[in-house]
């Protein structure tokens, strides 16, 4: 079956520097693999994906996201934190092998700091 | 709008009774799944609706659980003799076709607490 792993709980960065938030999965077929943001008292927000092709996969508000196959991680990344990044992040992965549903990781809480 | 709609917002009913959450889905989308998330965690799979069909039920917790989609648009989580453990969030999300890469889209789901 197929898993996702958030080590981090909390991560915190100050505005103006690049963030990093991880993200490791286990699937026994082809691996898709999403992020989504969480606002408070809101749902889940699509961010990007990867599904084939090149690794860096670029999506909304000036995020990204790197997949490497060899170390099963597809951590996101953004180059400056804005205080209003502040959020819940969730990793999320579909196997092909194992049906259409998406299974979420924990969740990481990012703070940025003025 | 155009997004996924989901009704009531908060739900705060007493133990043992019957509710019902409501899912409208993005217009076109026909794959329709339910999750509930709990305070602190990630979202956890349900159920998953190809059209009318539930095509995995796999999360549903036990029988008291039940979602129908009779039209193949808006679906319903129907929750019978409601217990305190089941006060969480409940999400809904709609996809465009079968296709594993296809993204959800997530409503701003129902809380749901049981007093």
């Amino acid at each position: 079956a197929q898993s996702v792993a958030q080590p981090e709980d909390q991560v915190n960065v100050a505005e103006g520097n690049p963030l990093t938030v991880k993200c490791t999965y286990s699937v026994s077929g082809n691996p898709y693999l999403f992020w989504y943001v969480q606002y408070p008292n809101r749902g889940l927000q699509f961010l990007l994906k990867y599904i084939t092709g090149d690794n860096l996969v670029k999506g909304s508000y000036g995020f990204e996201a790197e997949f490497n196959k060899s170390q099963t991680s597809f951590h996101l990344k953004k180059p400056s934190a804005l205080v209003s990044d502040s959020a819940l992040y969730f990793c999320a992965v579909r196997d092909d092998n194992y049906g259409q549903n998406f299974v979420f990781g924990p969740g990481t809480r990012l703070s940025v700091l003025p | 709008g155009a997004g996924v709609s989901q009704t009531p917002s908060n739900k705060v009913t007493e133990k043992g009774k019957y509710v019902e959450l409501r899912c409208d889905p993005i217009s076109g989308h026909t794959a329709l799944y339910w999750y509930r998330q709990s305070l602190g965690q990630g979202p956890e799979f349900l159920i998953y609706f190809q059209g009318t069909g539930a095509a995995d039920d796999s999360g549903l917790p036990n029988d008291r659980f039940f979602a129908v989609r009779p039209e193949g648009s808006v679906s319903t989580l129907k929750i019978q003799r409601t217990e305190r453990g089941d006060s969480a969030v409940y999400l809904c999300a709609s996809s465009l076709g079968t296709g594993t890469g296809n993204e959800a889209f997530f409503g701003q789901g129902t809380r749901l607490t049981v007093v």
